[in-house]
């Protein structure tokens, strides 16, 4: 069983849909998670980041955690087709250090016009 | 903020060179920064940890004698991938983090480069 699991998609909506990303983890000893969206051939850019349970609101993005679930949540309102991309789950904490990345598979998205 | 720059972004070269990566924290001072290898449709593998001033962190499985990694400043780590072969091309991309003064449990997001697409024929 992988530590970060996540739906590697692909995953294609109409523009102005909202979307809804998730991702499940095994290791409860987890306290920082992010998000990050990567475009093809790009590295990835930092969306969202949250520590312990709780939501994030940043503009069309909403982030959820939901610690005792081990289930994390990324939610994009009025998708635009620049929302296109891979999202990335990350997740760090524990005996690994805040600083060790843990990633999810990566969710391949297409908002379409 | 927080603007990482790689160079370069894509390389070509014969089997056998070695190739240098580039890593820089344009905007803030790095005292950590990671590489990692990204291979298509797949996500980002931790290769290691690189702290400034110190040796660096290698994970397990990676040879440290074939991926030569260097943090000589704050702001620039690289990666030199020796004698390379096919095997060794992939989208290698580093991020860096600051510290702070609160390493190694800084709770600072990593930021990431935009990746070097190294090509070995």
């Amino acid at each position: 069983q992988k530590e970060v699991e996540q739906d590697p998609g692909p995953l294609s909506v109409p523009e102005g849909a909202i979307v809804s990303l998730n991702c499940t983890y095994s290791n409860s000893a987890f306290q920082y998670f992010m998000w990050y969206r990567q475009y093809s051939r790009k590295g990835p850019e930092l969306l969202m980041y949250t520590y312990s349970s709780g939501n994030k609101e940043d503009g069309r993005f909403t982030a959820q955690v939901d610690k005792s679930s081990k289930y994390i949540s990324l939610f994009i309102r009025d998708s635009q087709p620049s929302d296109s991309a891979t999202y990335l789950c990350a997740m760090s904490g524990g005996i690994q250090g805040a600083q060790k990345l843990v990633f999810g598979q990566g969710t391949r998205l297409t908002i379409n016009p | 903020g927080a603007v990482v720059s790689q160079h370069p972004s894509w390389v070509i070269c014969k089997s056998g060179t070695s190739v240098k990566i580039e890593c820089r924290s344009l905007d803030f001072q790095a005292t950590t920064m990671f590489w990692y290898r990204q291979f298509p449709k797949q996500s980002l593998m931790l290769m290691a940890t690189s702290n400034e001033g110190s040796k660096a962190t290698y994970e397990q499985g990676v040879e440290k004698d074939k991926f030569l990694i260097n943090h000589a400043s704050l702001t620039l780590s690289t990666l030199t991938v020796t004698s390379a072969h096919p095997e060794d091309s992939s989208f290698y991309i580093c991020s860096a983090i600051s510290g702070g003064g609160r390493r190694p449990y800084s709770n600072q997001p990593q930021h990431f480069g935009d990746g070097t697409r190294l090509s070995i024929l």
